[in-house]
């Protein structure tokens, strides 16, 4: 299985709403991504988990939330968003050995009314 | 910082014509590069990667790339595209610090629109 899977597929909320994006992959990597990407923009990096632990946090807004329960699942809580937060929401995972290819989730299209 | 940029933002070709896309990057150490493509309304899908051995790497539908360490270069070339390939590509690099904090660092995009 060389898939990273993400769900729900698209998300619309409001700026007091609290939601999770989830994202699983059953490739045995031990680190994982969040990424952020705006239209005709190149995704833009926000936390990175190294084997479970936060090793990688590009100074995002407290309203962005990362857990990692396992070492395959991956969660990204979101609170009190802002209109400005919409956008693709990208997973990707990598193992540690061997190169350093990422390998890239589908995303979650995000949307705060 | 490392950086990487890609000089042709916009290219709009005819079907058949010959493509090549720029990407130099900054890091002077070990890096392994990537490109990655982009079609409308989906996801990033890896073209190729470059990691080590032979300069000249191949790609799926048709793509390959050249890594000119001197120059600090992975440009992307195809001999013949097609409609299909019209899409956002990235270039990307993973520069291997010995510090840590290691991350993969895109370019801006290069829209490519092929023509009919």
């Amino acid at each position: 299985d060389t898939e990273v899977t993400q769900t729900p597929k698209h998300l619309v909320m409001g700026m007091t709403n609290k939601k999770s994006l989830k994202c699983e992959q059953h490739m045995g990597h031990r680190a994982m991504y969040w990424y952020k990407q705006k239209a005709k923009k190149p995704p833009e990096l926000m936390f990175v988990y190294s084997y479970e632990k936060l090793s990688i946090n590009e100074s995002v807004p407290s309203r962005f939330s990362p857990e990692c329960p396992n070492s395959s699942l991956l969660n990204l809580h979101l609170h009190a968003l802002q209109p400005e937060d919409s956008a693709l929401y990208l997973c990707a995972s990598r193992g540690l050995a061997g190169d350093y290819e990422q390998f890239f989730g589908p995303g979650t299209r995000l949307t705060v009314l | 910082a490392q950086s990487v940029s890609q000089h042709n933002h916009h290219v709009i070709l005819s079907e058949a014509a010959s493509l090549e896309l720029g990407c130099n990057y900054s890091y002077g150490g070990t890096v392994n590069l990537f490109w990655y493509v982009q079609y409308p309304g989906q996801h990033l899908q890896l073209l190729l990667k470059y990691f080590s051995g032979d300069p000249l790497v191949k790609g799926i539908k048709g793509f390959e790339a050249e890594f000119i360490k001197s120059k600090f270069s992975f440009n992307l070339r195809k001999p013949s595209v097609q409609w299909s390939d019209t899409a956002e590509y990235f270039c990307a690099v993973y520069a291997i610090l010995t510090g840590g904090g290691n991350k993969l660092t895109f370019g801006t995009g290069t829209q490519l629109k092929v023509e009919l």
